[in-house]
């Protein structure tokens, strides 16, 4: 089944404790991006990678690394989180060869900190 | 990139038709418009998508006026299953004009009995 996976999809922790949110999609695709939403403020960019060790900002990546080291796995990590990056996060993947590709969600990872 | 707004919520019976339009102004050529339905606790996932005029699949439809300036998202006779968040992406990643989206704040659907 073609899918995207993420690790934890729950999890509490508390500020300056170091941590990583795993995604993994089985469809081979090149682009993966991390997203988080906040109530009121939709869906909002962090981190995107358009292939293997290659990522880019997207509108709100400060506090957050990413890297892309193999096409199927784009971790999103937490050097040191801050109760303000509680929130929902979601993993996506597309692939990005032509003019309309959409992208697949992962189910979520709701982070708190405390 | 292409920033879109859309109405924050709206509200149905169930039997009734839905439109929900949103607003691209500053939409590219190659840019696609891509309608994203997200239930509770779940990741959004892909409803339609359409470039110009008009398209239709099994659940939706999507009318696109010529100046590509606004896409209308239409539900047929929506359940108290449609209830969900609805989001418009103008926009998808490629290689020609890179990954970074910005979706907008997405259009809380409640449908009543």
């Amino acid at each position: 089944e073609a899918q995207v996976t993420q690790n934890p999809r729950y999890l509490i922790t508390v500020t300056g404790k170091k941590l990583t949110v795993t995604c993994s999609q089985n469809m081979n695709h090149e682009y993966m991006s991390w997203y988080r939403q906040d109530p009121g403020l939709g869906l909002r960019q962090i981190y995107y990678s358009m292939n293997v060790e290659v990522t880019d900002k997207g509108d709100v990546p400060e506090g957050y690394k990413v890297s892309r080291k193999e096409k199927r796995n784009f971790p999103l990590i937490l050097e040191s989180p801050s109760p303000n990056q509680t929130s929902l996060y979601f993993c996506a993947s597309s692939s990005p060869s032509g003019f309309s590709y959409t992208q697949y969600f992962g189910p979520g990872t709701r982070l708190t900190v405390l | 990139l292409a920033k879109t707004t859309q109405p924050i919520s709206m509200d149905s019976y169930e039997g009734q038709e839905v439109n929900i339009t949103c607003s691209h102004n500053n939409i590219a050529t190659n840019d696609y418009i891509t309608w994203y339905q997200q239930f509770p606790s779940q990741g959004p996932r892909f409803i339609i998508q359409g470039y110009k005029t008009k398209v239709t699949n099994e659940v939706a439809s999507l009318f696109i006026p010529a100046d590509r300036k606004s896409s209308t998202l239409s539900l047929p006779r929506v359940s108290l299953s449609d209830t969900a968040v609805y989001y418009c992406l103008v926009g998808e990643p490629t290689y020609n004009q890179g990954g970074k989206l910005i979706f907008g704040q997405g259009t809380e659907l409640s449908v009543k009995p």
